[in-house]
């Protein structure tokens, strides 16, 4: 079993829908938890980043924590056709070597 | 401010051919990663680097040699490639307090 699960897609949705997506994780010692967005032949970006659990919000993107299931989300509200790209949950214990473990991306596709 | 940059954005090499993958960052942090991106597979830990002059081993080190030149520069090197090491590396700092990674555009790199 994979430290890191994350649904592969692809998600396909309409312009202005919500999107959720989701990781699960089995290592309870993570703490720090960030989702990338990255392009099509482009590096990722990180977008949002989250210490421990609860919600956090920018702009039209929410990330959530549930760490007692261990399990984390981005909403994505009013989508738009530029936010097709793949998404990467990643995650860490933190500390000395901060050992980021990466789930495999789920590819969005927002159609007008 | 460029970032972290790595040059060539493209290579390809035939089998046994040696190459070095560069990377350079601006953003001053301590720590530099390298990591390779394969379909389905997430992104992988190659080598990283805590510090100027340190480097340690990540989940996939084999066939790679790295360089930890000074602050700034972080090396990849292959001595002789081979067609499993066709792939897409990226490089990456990482702030020191709240661990967050910051990714180069990569390098896609084909052994043919």
């Amino acid at each position: 079993q994979k430290e890191v699960e994350q649904d592969p897609g692809p998600l396909s949705v309409p312009e202005g829908a919500i999107v959720s997506l989701n990781c699960t994780y089995s290592n309870s010692a993570f703490q720090y938890f960030m989702w990338y967005r990255q392009y099509s032949r482009k590096g990722p970006e990180l977008l949002m980043y989250t210490y421990s659990s609860g919600n956090k919000e920018d702009g039209r993107f929410t990330a959530q924590v549930d760490k007692s299931s261990k399990y984390i989300s981005l909403f994505i509200r009013d989508s738009q056709p530029s936010d097709s790209a793949t998404y990467l949950c990643a995650m860490s214990e933190g500390g000395g070597y901060n050992k980021l473990i990466f789930g495999a991306g789920t590819r969005l596709a927002v159609h007008p | 401010n460029a970032g972290v940059t790595q040059t060539p954005k493209f290579q390809v090499l035939k089998t046994g051919q040696s190459m070095t993958l560069q990377c350079a960052q601006d953003m001053n942090h301590n720590s530099m990663y390298w990591y390779r991106q394969d379909p389905g597979m997430g992104l992988r830990l190659i080598y990283y680097s805590a510090s100027e002059g340190t480097t340690d081993k990540g989940e996939v080190p084999n066939g790679y040699n790295v360089s930890r030149l000074n602050k700034r520069e972080f090396s990849l090197r292959l001595e002789s490639a081979a067609p499993s090491q066709t792939s897409v590396y990226f490089c990456a700092t990482e702030t020191t307090v709240s661990y967050e990674q910051y990714f180069g555009p990569g390098t896609r790199l084909t052994v043919t």
